[in-house]
């Protein structure tokens, strides 16, 4: 089964401050892991993704097979930062499996 | 390009009644996925269109159907409604496999 785990729902932090949020993943396969954020009142959209290894908005995360996790860092938060963020997983297999997996999301509040 | 678009925005339905939801994929796009976003919750898969057929398909009952249409824009139906169905639907789209998928803002469903 295909499950992903914030354990975190809320996290506050001050700005400049290091930030991680953790997410944690179950899949028997070989996973593709990715960070979508949800700003106020604005749709939900891909942050970063591992198979591309990019940095966005300073934001990083690796993926750490041995421990299943792919968690969220950024060394200086930024009230920007204030947002839902979620976790997600989507199986790759020889059938194409598409789905992504949700987790219940974290929500950054960085505070001044 | 507008991206995503849902409509309506914001649906107001009876228990027992049927409700029809609608998508236009973001230009360019021929994958259609629907996801049921309840209240502290992430995004749970519906289903996905590919080609006007459902390619995959999640743990929801078959009071939740679909349609893709030849320009590749969607409807998510859903028969009979439950109080339990108040959520927010969102529609992503996508183009190949595997790719990023752009999300829709989103129609909330409230059932009364």
């Amino acid at each position: 089964a295909q499950r992903v785990t914030q354990p975190e729902k809320l996290l506050s932090v001050f700005k400049g401050a290091p930030v991680e949020l953790k997410c944690n993943y179950s899949y028997s396969g070989s996973p593709e892991l990715f960070w979508y954020v949800q700003y106020s009142r604005q749709r939900l959209q891909l942050l970063l993704r591992h198979i591309s290894r990019e940095s966005i908005k300073g934001f990083t995360a690796d993926l750490n097979k041995g421990e299943t996790s792919f968690h969220l860092k950024k060394p200086f938060a930024q009230e920007e930062d204030s947002a839902m963020y979620y976790c997600a997983l989507r199986g790759l297999t020889q059938g194409g499996s598409e789905k992504l997996v949700f987790g219940k999301g974290t929500k950054l509040t960085v505070n001044p | 390009d507008a991206g995503v678009t849902q409509s309506p925005t914001h649906l107001i339905k009876t228990r027992g009644q049927q409700v029809t939801l609608r998508c236009s994929p973001k230009s360019g796009h021929d994958t259609v996925s629907w996801y049921q976003q309840a209240l502290g919750q992430g995004p749970q898969f519906i289903f996905q269109y590919y080609e006007e057929e459902e390619r995959q398909r999640g743990n929801f009952p078959d009071r939740f159907s679909g349609h893709q249409f030849p320009n590749y824009s969607s409807e998510l139906n859903v028969n009979a409604l439950l109080l339990g169905d108040s959520a927010l639907y969102l529609c992503a789209s996508s183009f190949g496999l595997p790719t990023e998928a752009f999300f829709g803002q989103g129609t909330r469903l409230t059932v009364v």
